[in-house]
C-alpha cells in the first residue's frame, strides 16, 4: 500500500460544482501539503498544515479549503469549481528534515 | 529573484554523456536540500538528499556549496531512463506563503539513443 493515498485519481466535473479531493497518510508524520501542478508552472502550494490544529494558506489558496480531520488524513475542496482550476494536484507529508512523500496525484478537468 | 533556481533546460544528451544541473537558493536560512525526480504525469519521487561533505549514489553525485548558495547534481553515463524532469527543492524550516519547503520549476533532461 501507497504511504499517501489520493482519491480520486481522475475527475471530471462541471463549473460551479463542488468538489473534494481526499489525501490520507501512514507514515505519521505531522507535516501534510497540497500542491497544484501546471505544465511550464511547476509545483505551486496551496495549502499546509504542520499539525492537526495548525492551518497555513500557500500562494494560491484563493479558491480552495482544506481541513485537517487527523493526523493521517488532510482533504482539499473547491467550493465552487471553475475551469482555470483544471491540473494536477498533488498531496504531501513530510517529516522535519524535509523530504517529501507525494501521493500518486489526483487529475482534476473543470468543464 | 526567486528563492530557488534552476537551470532552465531543456538538456538534450546522448546516452552515456556527463550532465551537470545547478540549483542557487537565495535564503541563507535554509537547512536541507533534495533532488527529486519527476517523470512526465507522475508524482515526484526523492533522488538523493544533498550533504555539506557531498554525496553519491551511483551515478549520481550531489554537491553543497553554501558559500556560494548552490547545489547541483551530476549524472554520469546518462541513461535513456534517466530522461525526466529534475526538482531542487530547499527545506528552511520555517513557514509563510511558500510553506517551508521551496521548489525550483525544474530542469527537463532527455537522454537520445
Amino acid at each position: 500500500d501507497a504511504d499517501v493515498t489520493q482519491t480520486p485519481r481522475n475527475r471530471i466535473t462541471k463549473t460551479g460544482k463542488r468538489i473534494m479531493l481526499e489525501c490520507s497518510q501512514t507514515k505519521g508524520h505531522d507535516r501534510m501539503y497540497w500542491y497544484r501542478q501546471d505544465p511550464g508552472l511547476g509545483l505551486r502550494l496551496i495549502y499546509y498544515s504542520f499539525d492537526v490544529k495548525d492551518i497555513n494558506k500557500g500562494e494560491i489558496s484563493d479558491g480552495y479549503s482544506v481541513s485537517r480531520q487527523a493526523q493521517a488524513k488532510f482533504s482539499l475542496s473547491l467550493e465552487s469549481a471553475i475551469p482555470n482550476q483544471t491540473a494536477l494536484y498533488f498531496c504531501a507529508t513530510t517529516d522535519l528534515t524535509g523530504e517529501l512523500f507525494f501521493g500518486e496525484g489526483s487529475r482534476l478537468t473543470v468543464l | 529573484r526567486k528563492e530557488v533556481e534552476q537551470d532552465p533546460g531543456p538538456f538534450n544528451v546522448p546516452e552515456g554523456a556527463t550532465v551537470a544541473f545547478n540549483c542557487t537558493y537565495s535564503n541563507s536560512a535554509s537547512q536541507s536540500f533534495f533532488w527529486y525526480r519527476q517523470d512526465c504525469r507522475k508524482e515526484p519521487k526523492l533522488l538523493m538528499s544533498v550533504y555539506s561533505s557531498g554525496n553519491e549514489d551511483g551515478r549520481f553525485t550531489a554537491q553543497l556549496n553554501r558559500a556560494s548558495q548552490y547545489i547541483s547534481l551530476l549524472i554520469r553515463d546518462s541513461k535513456l531512463s534517466d530522461s525526466a524532469t529534475y526538482l531542487c527543492v530547499v527545506n528552511r524550516y520555517y513557514g509563510g506563503s511558500q510553506g517551508n519547503l521551496i521548489f525550483g520549476k525544474g530542469t527537463k533532461l532527455s537522454v537520445k539513443p
